[in-house]
């Protein structure tokens, strides 16, 4: 299966301050998607993105598929963002196996 | 908006039991998995579903069996529970189509005495 590496492996910041988090991949990927795990263990799908740049308020996410890693950006982080970030890859014609890093560790405090 | 539920929050059972873990989707999905979350493991694959009766070894099947009867409900047995299952159980579900967002149920916290 496609090894997938994230880093940094924790971060702590300074409300408002701002982070990039970075997925690596090993192999081709038709999927690519990032994942925040909220206190309470729930998961909920940030962006769904391949390829290409996507931004969603103060998130925004770009996957160089050709260089095989993704970032997700946040800016101006608040306490809320605290949490566990996942990146979960599936490779083309691999069915729809996901694969998931070990997650980067969030702290926002104030 | 896509609705996983998970039938327990929390789950507390005894060494040996036989423990099922109920998970229902309402978006019609055809794909389902289920996933264990162990500190500094991230997130394994169970086993997953892309269809009815349908079921696929993930990468830590051992001690696990699946049950899909209907396309909404995918089931996780324990056949006889044991302390290193003691973990953190998600279930997930997408549409057959690879390029498909995954959606989360919230999670069943299960411990093993």
């Amino acid at each position: 299966g496609i090894q997938v590496e994230q880093s940094p492996p924790d971060l702590i910041l300074q409300e408002g301050a701002n982070s990039t988090l970075r997925c690596n991949f090993s192999d081709s990927v038709n999927n690519l998607q990032w994942f925040h795990q909220n206190p309470w263990g729930q998961l909920i799908n940030l962006f769904y993105i391949p390829s290409g740049t996507k931004q969603n308020g103060r998130l925004s996410a770009t996957t160089v598929a050709t260089e095989r890693y993704s970032l997700l950006y946040i800016s101006s982080s608040q306490t809320t963002d605290s949490g566990v970030y996942f990146c979960a890859v599936a490779e083309w014609g691999g069915g729809n196996q996901f694969y998931f890093g070990t997650g980067t560790s969030l702290t926002v405090i104030p | 908006d896509v609705k996983v539920t998970q039938s327990s929050r929390y789950l507390v059972k005894r060494t040996g039991e036989k423990v099922f873990l109920e998970c229902v989707q309402d978006m019609d999905h055809e794909n389902m998995f289920w996933y264990r979350q162990d500190p500094g493991l991230g997130l394994r694959l169970i086993y997953f579903s892309y269809d009815v009766k349908m079921k696929e070894k993930g990468d830590i099947p051992e001690g696990y069996s699946v049950s899909r009867e209907k396309k909404e409900r995918f089931s996780l047995i324990l056949e006889s529970a044991s302390t290193n299952q003691t973990s953190m159980y998600l279930c997930a579900s997408s549409l057959a189509q690879g390029n498909s967002p995954l959606h989360f149920g919230n999670g069943t916290r299960l411990t093993v005495t």
